[in-house]
């Protein structure tokens, strides 16, 4: 079984740029999950979704970060423009409806120059 | 994933000796817990989870430790490998889906 893909695997962008980053799930998973990893941190949630809808988005900077997932699969974050600050892992997640186990992506290393 | 081996808490163990890692967590409501492996340039690995109505799970070669009373969450290795080397994470969960992930631990296995 294929895990969670996302591309690109690394992205360096000069700032006040935009970006974008892509994720598809496990097949069957209605859960989707972004979270964000700064370097010897442990990673932190920015969006998650139940198949279409964003349920939690309240760690996710509106003024310049905003996802979607049209169709309650494939899942898109973008930045725009991008900061310095926003340098980091992209990691995306996905689990079962209302399950727990989150399995997670290899995540795309965004860095602002 | 990140290479997270920077300004992390190392735990250096012998091939084949048991390592413990350590993590405290910090919401008395927490009813969930994992434990993720992540080694370098990849995302965070699945290791085991444990509910908070029992005190110990136990997997292939790993261990969870649950103490509610004091907050703690523990994960023993039994032998470990040089494959075990990375950087280990415990995350807790409050009933909402959403994971707050601890700080990492690295694992150094000396061959």
């Amino acid at each position: 079984e294929a895990g969670v893909v996302q591309s690109p695997r690394y992205k360096i962008i000069e700032k006040k740029q935009p970006v974008a980053f892509w994720c598809n799930p496990i097949s069957g998973h209605n859960t989707l999950y972004w979270y964000r990893q700064n370097l010897g941190q442990g990673p932190e949630l920015l969006i998650r979704y139940e198949n279409e809808e964003a349920v939690d988005d309240s760690q996710l900077p509106k003024d310049r970060f905003s996802a979607e997932r049209l169709k309650g699969v494939d899942s898109t974050l973008k930045i725009q423009p991008a900061e310095l600050g926003d340098s980091a892992v992209y990691l995306c997640a996905s689990s079962f409806q209302q399950g727990r186990e989150q399995y997670f992506g290899p995540g795309t290393r965004l860095t602002v120059t | 994933g990140e290479s997270v081996g920077l300004h992390l808490p190392t735990l250096s163990v012998q091939e084949g000796d048991n390592s413990i890692i350590n993590c405290a967590y910090s919401n008395s409501a927490s009813d969930y817990f994992i434990w993720y492996k992540q080694e370098s340039g990849k995302g965070p690995q699945f290791i085991i989870d444990i509910r908070s109505n029992m005190d110990k799970r136990q997997g292939q070669r790993v261990t969870v430790l649950l103490n509610k009373t004091v907050k703690h969450l523990s994960l023993q290795i039994a032998a470990t490998q040089p494959g075990d080397s990375a950087v280990y994470f415990c995350a807790e969960s409050y009933g909402n889906n959403r994971l707050a992930f601890g700080k990492g631990n690295q694992v150094v296995v000396i061959p």
